[in-house]
């Protein structure tokens, strides 16, 4: 099974941060990671898959990067609706593996 | 718009088996997406639980192979979860979704919430 590290698990930043998340995937993923934000109560809403392709609708704020093995979410100006949870997933293998999550609070 | 909705007993008693139901609107499950279902324990990440493909071929999480039970009816747009000896550390909110290889988990469910206690 396929084992993915995210970090930061939290992390406070202010508005107009530019805000870097990682994960690491345990063994060669090629590009199948998928990044999800969810707001407290919410559904998680998917923003990248493929590693860097974004999603119709999602800000331009956010971008994906990433192949293999170190996959990163930068959100180049953090912006008041942006505070929430972040989640990667790998989506290239059974069994779907999630990370552990980072949650982005206001400094 | 695909849409996804979740149903099944708010509670459900330690050891017994807990059923959900995800009826699918605006697309057929009879296509070659994989439908699956995810949960998230209160106050804790999101965990894959299992997908199931039209043709009744499931895959699910290992650490809870032994309790899933998976199934789809493609005449009632639905598939299903089933969920055996349930403890206290399944009470969580489950999501359905629709999942692709190139997609990953696109469309959600707005989740339904599920405690386990007598």
């Amino acid at each position: 099974d396929i084992q993915m590290t995210q970090s930061p698990s939290a992390m406070s930043a202010s508005v107009g941060d530019r805000v870097t998340i990682t994960c690491r995937a345990s063994h060669d993923i090629r590009n199948s990671l998928a990044w999800f934000q969810q707001q407290p109560g919410k559904v998680p809403k998917r923003l990248i898959s493929g590693s860097s392709s974004l999603q119709r609708g999602v800000p331009s704020r956010f971008s994906g990067s990433g192949s293999g093995t170190e996959f990163t979410l930068t959100i180049s100006s953090l912006q008041p609706e942006d505070f929430a949870t972040y989640y990667c997933l790998q989506h290239g293998s059974y069994p779907l593996t999630f990370g552990g999550g980072t949650k982005v609070e206001i400094k | 718009q695909v849409q996804l909705q979740e149903s099944g007993p708010g509670v459900v008693e330690p050891s017994e088996t807990l059923s959900l139901t995800c009826a699918v609107s605006g697309y057929s499950v009879n296509t070659e997406y994989h439908w699956g279902w995810i949960r998230q324990p209160p106050g804790k990440g999101l965990e894959w639980i299992g997908n199931i493909h039209r043709s009744g071929t499931t895959y699910v999480n290992p650490s809870l192979k032994s309790r899933v039970i998976m199934s789809v009816d493609t005449s009632k747009n639905q598939f299903f979860l089933k969920l055996t000896s349930v403890t206290a550390a399944d009470t969580a909110v489950y999501f359905c979704a629709r999942f692709s290889w190139a997609d990953s988990l696109h469309f959600w469910g707005q989740g339904t919430v599920v405690i386990v206690s007598s």
